[in-house]
């Protein structure tokens, strides 16, 4: 069975660091591409940017370029999302999810449970 | 300003046929890549619906199904029930943006 298991519940300060992970299992981990989604209070989905663990190619959505770092271990199985000076306006849940691309846009086929996290003074 | 416009919201009573636009341009839906759609049930992950040219994972019922054409695409759900209401989200990928997935800004659909 296919599993996606993302950490806990963060809670942080403005300017702080953070690394979430997404944990792979039940299927080869190295053969699948993972992209992160954010998703704002009360709103809609938006795609942060995606890794192929195989070789850590990696690619963001412009608004997130240079805003988080994505990167994987293989060793482990796991997918990273990071940000090194955390601000208000990163409060959110972020999903990481398998990008299938056996279409020609790749669709998310199953997802993680999701990482809240909020950042507040 | 999603890159995939949908209505915020459609309704429809139960047993009824609805359905939701995903409206995109030619940098993406228009250039011929696949549009996919996802159900966010309320306080849940999202789940995939429908893939690729109207697939649905196993355990997706065959009331909803997909349809693209020119720069848009549609998600149609027949037999609406209950159950059903959620928030609805298309997605493909656009090719002028650094080669990334892009959503559409999603649906609310209420079951009267």
């Amino acid at each position: 069975e296919v599993q996606l298991v993302q950490s806990g519940v963060e809670v942080k300060k403005p300017g702080e660091s953070l690394k979430i992970s997404c944990k792979g299992s039940g299927y080869s981990f190295t053969n699948y591409w993972i992209g992160w989604v954010r998703q704002m209070p009360g709103k809609g989905l938006e795609w942060v940017g995606v890794i192929y663990p195989h070789d850590s190619d990696t690619t963001y959505s412009p608004s997130f370029q240079g805003q988080v770092t994505i990167s994987a271990d293989t060793s482990i199985s796991t997918a990273y999302l990071q940000w090194s000076s955390l601000k208000a306006s990163d409060t959110a849940m972020y999903y990481c999810a398998r990008l299938d691309y056996s279409d020609s846009s790749g669709h998310l086929d199953y997802w993680g449970q999701g990482t809240l996290l909020t950042v507040s003074s | 300003q999603s890159v995939l416009t949908q209505p915020p919201s459609v309704s429809g009573a139960p047993g009824q046929r609805v359905t939701i636009s995903c409206t995109g341009s030619s940098s993406n839906i228009g250039a011929g890549y696949d549009v996919h759609w996802y159900q966010q049930l309320p306080g849940t992950a999202p789940k995939l619906l429908i893939y690729g040219k109207n697939n649905r994972p196993s355990g997706v019922p065959d009331r909803f199904s997909g349809s693209k054409s020119g720069t848009s695409a549609s998600l149609a759900i027949t037999g609406l029930q209950a159950e059903d209401e959620a928030d609805y989200y298309c997605q493909s990928y656009d090719s002028s943006l650094s080669a990334s997935g892009v959503f559409g800004g999603g649906t609310k659909l209420t079951v009267l």
